[in-house]
């Protein structure tokens, strides 16, 4: 069983919708969580990043983290075509860790 | 300013061939990273090196070895291809002290036949 798992989807909502993405985890030890955003044939980018417990918002994208129920998610308002891609997840335990990731979901949002 | 880049970006190998995958950065990150991503799996971590000198084994070790050469560059070696290793690898690396965002090369896309 992986460290990190995830909904690997395809997941396909009309433009508008709010998304919700999400990661559940079995290492305690984790304490920096990640979102990463994939356009096809292209290397991740790094869209969120959360230390420890508690939300973070930027512009249409919220990131939560519930380590005692070892649960990431990811939300997404007023989604966009634009917004189509695979995002992954990814955890660390500490610095120079190992980096492990999700197996990403794809998301579709059409117009 | 190149960032991360992997060398090359595509090969096709015969089954029991051996080639080694090229990444170079000029970030002057201390963490080097290397992936390789099957649809459906994500990315499954194959070695990592914390700083210059250092190497561990990730999550899919087998049938790779890797050489940091130095701090700039992190060389992963297929000795004896086989079909299952057909994937497209990548190449990523972390500033130490920042500990967040790792960037990425483009990717290498390998097939095995």
């Amino acid at each position: 069983q992986k460290e990190v798992e995830q909904d690997p989807g395809p997941l396909s909502v009309p433009e508008g919708a709010i998304v919700s993405l999400n990661c559940t985890y079995s290492n305690s030890a984790f304490q920096y969580f990640m979102w990463y955003r994939q356009y096809s044939r292209k290397g991740p980018e790094l869209l969120m990043y959360t230390y420890s417990s508690g939300n973070k918002e930027d512009g249409r994208f919220t990131a939560q983290v519930d380590k005692s129920s070892k649960y990431i998610s990811l939300f997404i308002r007023d989604s966009q075509p634009s917004d189509s891609a695979t995002y992954l997840c990814a955890m660390k335990v500490n610095q120079g860790g190992k980096l492990i990731f999700g197996q990403g979901t794809e998301l579709s949002v059409k117009p | 300013n190149a960032g991360v880049t992997q060398t090359p970006k595509f090969q096709v190998l015969k089954t029991g061939q051996s080639m080694t995958l090229q990444c170079a950065q000029d970030m002057n990150h201390n963490s080097m990273y290397w992936y390789r991503q099957d649809p459906g799996m994500g990315l499954r971590l194959i070695y990592y090196s914390a700083s210059e000198g250092t190497t561990d084994k990730g999550e899919v070790p087998n049938g790779y070895n890797v050489s940091r050469l130095n701090k700039r560059e992190f060389s992963l070696r297929l000795e004896s291809a086989a079909p299952s290793q057909t994937s497209v690898y990548f190449c990523a690396t972390i500033r130490l002290e920042m500990n967040t965002e790792a960037f990425f090369g483009q990717g290498t896309r390998l097939t095995v036949v």
